[in-house]
């Protein structure tokens, strides 16, 4: 079946870069997406790549897809305290999305 | 444009009580899709509903559990009989009939079954 997998803890220093790590299973997953969870709230959609592709930049997000290892990886240039949460890798269809158990973000002043 | 809403935000049943689980999805989106999360893991598809009809319900527990979005107002995730084990957080995401792949998060309601 499908299984998606993150380390789950990352801490960073503030201006760093943070790169947060994901591997999924299902080869024929459409899409793969990072959502950002903060405490109590629900999952904001940050960004998501097609599988044909292997890097989509926006702003001070950059993903980069290996679709033959089927690795994904979020970098978050310059991160700050507001960047603290946890992020979630997400694969799938139109259909249902299977996520990750989340990496939660620490950022140190 | 409001985002997708969720009612009640928290709900408290003892167990053998009966939850319903209120969705609204954004304006214009015609696609709701409800998840499950239980503590300190990720969200587990449950099912996927369009207007009156369920498309996928391959996630849904096959007893106790329903879900329907009708013609008129919100969807309802519907709990029956609850036992501590339901106790989790649902989330309903909708997506627009265009773009079914992005799917924009409510913020969930924590349901405690005591």
């Amino acid at each position: 079946g499908e299984d998606v997998e993150q380390s789950l803890f990352l801490s960073v220093r503030e201006g760093d870069s943070s790169v947060i790590n994901c591997t999924y299973t299902d080869s024929s997953s459409t899409y793969l997406y990072w959502y950002k969870q903060e405490p109590g709230a629900g999952l904001q959609l940050l960004t998501y790549i097609f599988s044909n592709m292997d890097m989509k930049q926006d702003q001070r997000l950059t993903v980069l897809l290996n679709k033959k290892d089927k690795h994904l990886s979020l970098r978050i240039a310059d991160t700050q305290t507001g960047d603290s949460a946890i992020y979630f890798c997400a694969e799938g269809s139109a259909r249902q999305l299977t996520f990750g158990s989340g990496t939660q973000l620490t950022v140190l002043p | 444009n409001a985002g997708v809403m969720q009612n009640p935000r928290h709900l408290v049943r003892r167990r053998g009580q009966e939850a319903r689980l209120r969705c609204s999805p954004m304006k214009g989106h015609s696609h709701v899709y409800w998840y499950r999360q239980l503590p300190e893991e990720g969200l587990k598809f449950m099912v996927y509903l369009q207007k009156e009809n369920i498309i996928d319900e391959s996630g849904m527990p096959k007893e106790r559990f329903s879900a329907e979005f009708p013609k008129e107002g919100p969807s309802i995730l519907r709990i029956q009989q609850v036992v501590r084990g339901d106790s989790a957080a649902y989330f309903c995401a909708s997506s627009p009939p265009s773009l079914t792949y992005e799917q924009y998060f409510g913020p969930g309601t924590r349901l405690t079954v005591t």
